[in-house]
């Protein structure tokens, strides 16, 4: 069974809109990490999120952290063609031996 | 600052050949993985190498092994390729091992085909 569930599995939005995308444990949650990959290259390193409540922003991106609901959402906002990519969730989970496992990825397309 | 370097970048391998795929960091990190991402499977850990001198399977390791030659270089190698070996692989780093609390940081993959 897939225990990190990403949602939505794709995503097309026109320039300028918002969007948000989640990701949902079936375990408890031990660092939970958003990473960024363009077609044919590897995965950027967007941001990390280890405590309950906590929130982070880089530029127009801001990543939420529920502990309770063992969940992470990452929102865009004004979103722009650069945003466009494939997007990962991954977390230490309970019972994964110290390791990240990893959801199985949103893809957004930003149309201008 | 090059980060993780992995090379070759593509290879297309025959079934039964063997090849070793490298990976180096110079980030001084001390834990290193292997990936695999496969279309609607996602990223699975192969083998990783929490410390310098250790080695410990992952999730999917069969028909792999693994060399910690240093702290910078961990190699994967495919002694005999199958067509199911077929995937994008990824090295990885990280500064430390355990409960996920380090961020990986990833090399840009190596495109493998096996015929």
């Amino acid at each position: 069974s897939q225990e990190l569930e990403q949602s939505p599995q794709s995503l097309i939005v026109q320039e300028g809109k918002n969007l948000t995308i989640n990701c949902t444990s079936s375990k408890t949650l031990y660092g939970l990490y958003w990473y960024k990959q363009k077609y044919g290259e590897g995965l950027i390193f967007l941001m990390m999120l280890q405590k309950g409540g906590e929130e982070k922003s880089h530029e127009k991106i801001t990543a939420k952290l529920d502990e309770k609901k063992q969940q992470s959402s990452l929102h865009i906002t004004a979103s722009q063609p650069s945003h466009a990519g494939i997007y990962l969730c991954g977390a230490g989970v309970l019972g994964s031996q110290g390791n990240l496992i990893f959801g199985k990825g949103t893809k957004l397309s930003v149309k201008p | 600052n090059a980060g993780v370097t992995q090379t070759p970048k593509f290879q297309v391998l025959k079934t039964g050949q063997s090849m070793t795929l490298q990976c180096a960091q110079d980030m001084n990190h001390n834990s290193m993985y292997w990936y695999r991402q496969d279309p609607g499977m996602g990223l699975r850990l192969i083998y990783y190498s929490a410390s310098e001198g250790t080695t410990d399977k992952g999730e999917v390791p069969n028909g792999y092994n693994v060399s910690r030659l240093n702290k910078r270089e961990f190699s994967l190698r495919l002694e005999s390729a199958a067509p199911s070996q077929t995937s994008v692989y990824f090295c990885a780093s990280s500064e430390s091992w355990g409960r996920g609390y380090s961020p990986l940081h990833f090399g840009n993959g190596t495109r493998l085909t096996v015929t």
